[in-house]
């Protein structure tokens, strides 16, 4: 079966750090782009990171992350991370992984979302 | 504030054909394809449109996408009642090297 499932999410304070993971199955994962995107709570979404398939040379952070996440993939394992430091309260979202195909870019593959809370 | 711009809402009779639209750049929508995905609260984002106008299989021919310069549009026809949801374009920003949502629209089938 063609999924992608998150763990990792829960309670943080403010300043603390959290790693989410995304494991991957069904598909050659090595081969994707994979990416991650979260909904603040009645807000919209909003992508955060991308790694490219292989040795995930091609990575990009939204303005919004850059500097305090970081994304990384274990190809081995079919699976991808993201460390979260410094976390704010307005970083409180559902976070979804999901598989980001180029040429055309879409993202075809979404999974079900792992809640992150940011709070004191 | 995201710089792909939706109307907040749109609604529509069962029957009724809808259209919501996406306003972006040269930066964004001028250089790059558009999606759109369909979000019921509590459920997995699906994709509906990709390339500006290609379904991928299992999307009703109910649902097409255009696009002329920075604008895009999403046209649902012969609305039904599940229909009912958010529903979101992304585009390609050219400087953020990234993709980015449009704030989203909700859909709503009176």
């Amino acid at each position: 079966q063609v999924q992608v499932v998150e763990s990792g999410g829960g309670l943080v304070k403010p300043g603390g750090s959290l790693r989410l993971s995304c494991e991957a199955s069904g598909f050659n994962f090595n081969d994707y782009y994979m990416s991650w995107i979260r909904q603040a709570p009645g807000k919209g979404l909003e992508w955060v990171s991308f790694s490219s398939g292989g040795g995930g040379r091609d990575i990009s952070y939204a303005e919004s992350v850059r500097g305090r996440f970081t994304i990384s993939r274990d190809n081995a394992h079919n699976s991808l991370f993201l460390q979260m430091n410094t976390l704010r309260a307005d970083d409180t979202a559902l976070y979804y992984c999901a598989r980001l195909r180029r040429g055309p870019w879409h993202f075809d593959l979404w999974g079900r979302g792992t809640l992150v809370t940011v709070s004191s | 504030q995201s710089t792909v711009t939706q109307p907040p809402s749109a609604s529509g009779t069962p029957g009724q054909r809808v259209t919501i639209s996406c306003s972006g750049s040269s930066s964004n929508i001028g250089m790059y394809t558009v999606n759109w995905y369909q979000h019921l609260p509590g459920t997995t984002p699906k994709l509906l449109i990709y390339n500006d106008n290609q379904r991928p299989s299992g999307v009703p021919d109910r649902f097409s996408g255009s696009k002329s310069g920075t604008s895009a549009s999403l046209a649902i026809s012969g609305l039904q009642s599940e229909d009912e949801a958010d529903y979101y374009c992304a585009t390609w920003h050219h400087t953020l090297n990234g993709p980015v949502f449009g704030g989203g629209t909700k859909l709503t089938v009176l």
